[in-house]
């Protein structure tokens, strides 16, 4: 099972800056926090990962909590294309321990 | 584009058959994974081979084995179809067989549809 819990769905507007939370309270010193997309008819795509620091990427930020027990994926300025199904992930090891959850369909309104 | 490539895109066959599914990882990547997305289950991990060994494996059925060649690419074959292996079934390489900071980069897919 998924080892973290994400909200359904989110919407947000163009050009916009969204918050995607993920909360993960029960994760270990190892687990990394990986965070993928799946857009439409498309295969997941890789976002960010982190560890214990916030991390920028040219696609996103990752904010990480003190207490490692939640994560923010931020999208600075969200765009058309950034509509799509986000998943966070902890991952340490080896592919079995790499579970996908429900994830979170984002819309983004024009 | 991932530079995974995956054959066929569709496939549509009846209960009781067996197909393969072939997956090309990027150049440079050793590992190769296996998943199933279906409406009701989501993207559930079935197994990954590294270098050409078996690494992890996840709910794959029995009916289903996979194979990496020397080459790399993979295989997914699916024997004794029913109808509820209809799905989409991805692959994904990464460069390296462990670790939590290794990036997975997945293919278009295969739909398969099984009547």
């Amino acid at each position: 099972d998924a080892k973290t819990t994400q909200p359904n769905s989110m919407e947000s507007n163009e050009e916009e800056p969204v918050h995607l939370p993920c909360n993960h309270s029960t994760i270990s010193g190892t687990d990394y926090i990986h965070w993928y997309r799946q857009l439409p008819s498309q295969g997941p795509e890789y976002v960010i990962h982190g560890l214990t620091s916030n991390v920028n990427n040219r696609m996103a930020s990752l904010a990480i909590a003190e207490d490692r027990k939640s994560s923010t994926l931020i999208l600075h300025r969200a765009t058309l294309r950034d509509a799509a199904v986000y998943y966070c992930i902890l991952y340490w090891g080896y592919g079995q321990n790499f579970v996908f959850g429900p994830g979170t369909r984002l819309s983004v309104l024009p | 584009d991932s530079g995974v490539t995956q054959t066929p895109k569709h496939l549509i066959t009846a209960t009781g058959q067996r197909v393969t599914l072939r997956c090309s990882p990027r150049s440079g990547d050793l590992s190769v994974y296996w998943y199933q997305q279906s409406l009701d289950q989501g993207l559930q991990f079935l197994i990954q081979y590294y270098n050409g060994e078996e690494r992890a494996k996840g709910n794959i059925l029995e009916r289903f084995s996979a194979q990496q060649f020397p080459d790399l690419h993979s295989e997914l074959n699916l024997s004794s179809l029913e109808l509820g292996d209809s799905a989409l079934y991805f692959c994904a390489s990464s460069p390296g067989g462990s670790g939590s900071t290794d990036t997975q980069y997945f293919g278009p897919g295969t739909r398969l549809t099984v009547l």
